[in-house]
């Protein structure tokens, strides 16, 4: 079975880091486009980055130059290393598999929440 | 902002049909697939259609989807109250990367 569970949110005041990860199961991330999709309050989904088979990395122009994805193949893991935070970054992250690499998410997490707040 | 519009909200009656269009550019829908999310706040976003009119095994034929140059549409017909939740488009802009519209709230009255 296909699973995919985020972790690492929290409570974080502004300027600070905070590292996501999203352990997959049932498939190798490794081969496949792994993104992180945000949701802040009341807000709709936004594409934040994506990482691609051969290591490749796009992000939003939003978190361009704070953000950073990454992966552990052995621990088959995803990760987001957020620098900078931002009150605006405040959100329910997600992370999910672009099937073909053209906005196809057929696997996503359940999120996990990232507040930014003094 | 989002580069893909959507009407915010929409409501039908149980066993009725909806319909809920995504409107974008050259650069995103004019010339790439679409796919549609479901999505209720707090719960992992579900494929609903994808390459524009294709559902996923398991999706039921009461979704579907269709394309008519820079505007895509999410057909639901038999309306549940299941099916109150909150839509989105996706598909890929150029200058963007991947790409998803505001959201429509399905309200199942």
């Amino acid at each position: 079975e296909v699973q995919l569970v985020e972790s690492g949110g929290g409570l974080v005041q502004p300027g600070g880091s905070l590292k996501l990860s999203c352990a997959a199961s049932g498939f190798t991330v490794s081969s496949n486009y792994m993104n992180w999709v945000r949701q802040a309050p009341g807000k709709g989904l936004e594409w934040v980055s994506v990482i691609y088979s051969d290591g490749s990395t796009y992000y939003a122009g939003s978190v361009q130059g704070r953000f950073t994805i990454s992966r552990d193949n052995s621990k088959n893991t995803l990760f987001l290393q957020m620098n900078s935070l931002r009150p605006e970054d405040t959100a329910v992250y997600y992370c999910g598999r672009d099937r073909d690499g053209y906005n196809r998410f057929d696997y996503w997490g359940k999120g996990t929440l990232v507040t930014v707040s003094s | 902002q989002s580069v893909l519009t959507q009407p915010p909200s929409l409501s039908a009656a149980p066993g009725q049909k909806v319909s809920i269009s995504c409107s974008g550019g050259s650069s995103n829908i004019g010339n790439n697939y679409v796919s549609w999310y479901q999505h209720l706040p707090g719960t992992a976003p579900k494929l609903l259609i994808y390459e524009n009119t294709k559902r996923p095994s398991g999706i039921p034929d009461r979704f579907s989807g269709s394309k008519s140059g820079t505007t895509a549409t999410l057909g639901i017909t038999g309306l549940q109250t299941g099916d109150e939740a909150d839509y989105y488009c996706g598909t890929w802009d150029t200058s963007l990367s991947r790409v998803f519209g505001g959201g429509t709230k399905l309200t199942v009255l």
